[in-house]
């Protein structure tokens, strides 16, 4: 059984630039989320996808969007970056029936400059 | 506004001795996860516990679910360095349209030798 992976590990942008990160879930799982983590604070969900399509969505503006492929990968893309965006990005895995239950990547760390 | 707050928000100990954290919420949880962090790196998962009033024992890390399915604790005898992190607890929310999970901010504890 894999577990999730996350490309790139850290990733160094200016503003205004795009940026995509990817995740690769755990295999079985058809559920992927995204969340926001800053220094010191726990993370905060951007959304979640499963079969393709995006399955709900916490407070983050348009600018972030996503995607999910069919083997169950999926990709965070974040436009016109800000200086607040600098944080860690965790994909986390789960099954859409299961208990609730997820399982993390290591996280992208993310630096705008 | 869905919350989940946690207490206390930093804790340092001497090793050998015992701690508690706590997880509350004023909502409902169909099932809660405690996470633990290391710096840089996604959270791992310690325990899912789904049933009020569960009790779940994990070596020398005791986690309850509140009967109400509101809050929960984690209590740890004879902490260790090996302990230090930042502990998270994460509650799936009942009778949301995808399947919703918020995350508290998070106890950082540190264990000294």
């Amino acid at each position: 059984e894999t577990g999730v992976t996350q490309s790139p590990t850290h990733l160094i942008k200016t503003r205004g630039q795009q940026v995509t990160l990817r995740c690769s879930s755990q295999s079985g799982h058809n559920t992927v989320s995204w969340y926001q983590q800053a220094l010191g604070q726990g993370p905060q969900f951007i959304f979640q996808y499963y079969r393709e399509e995006e399955n709900g969505r916490g407070n983050f503006p348009p600018r972030f969007s996503g995607l999910q492929f069919p083997n169950y990968s999926s990709e965070l893309n974040v436009n016109a970056l800000e200086l607040d965006d600098s944080a860690l990005y965790l994909c986390a895995s789960s099954l859409i029936s299961g208990d609730g239950t997820q399982y993390f990547g290591p996280g992208t760390r993310l630096l705008v400059l | 506004t869905q919350l989940l707050e946690q207490s206390p928000q930093f804790l340092s100990i001497q090793e050998g001795e015992n701690l508690t954290v706590y997880c509350n919420s004023s909502s409902v949880f169909s099932s809660l996860q405690w996470y633990r962090q290391e710096p840089g790196e996604g959270p791992v998962l310690l325990v899912t516990v789904v049933t009020g009033g569960e009790v779940k024992k994990l070596k020398r890390l005791t986690f309850q679910f509140g009967d109400a399915r509101k809050d929960s604790s984690l209590h740890i005898t004879a902490a260790q360095p090996g302990d230090t992190g930042l502990y998270l607890c994460a509650g799936r929310l009942m009778k949301t349209s995808y399947d919703k999970v918020i995350f508290g901010p998070g106890t950082s504890l540190s264990v000294i030798p």
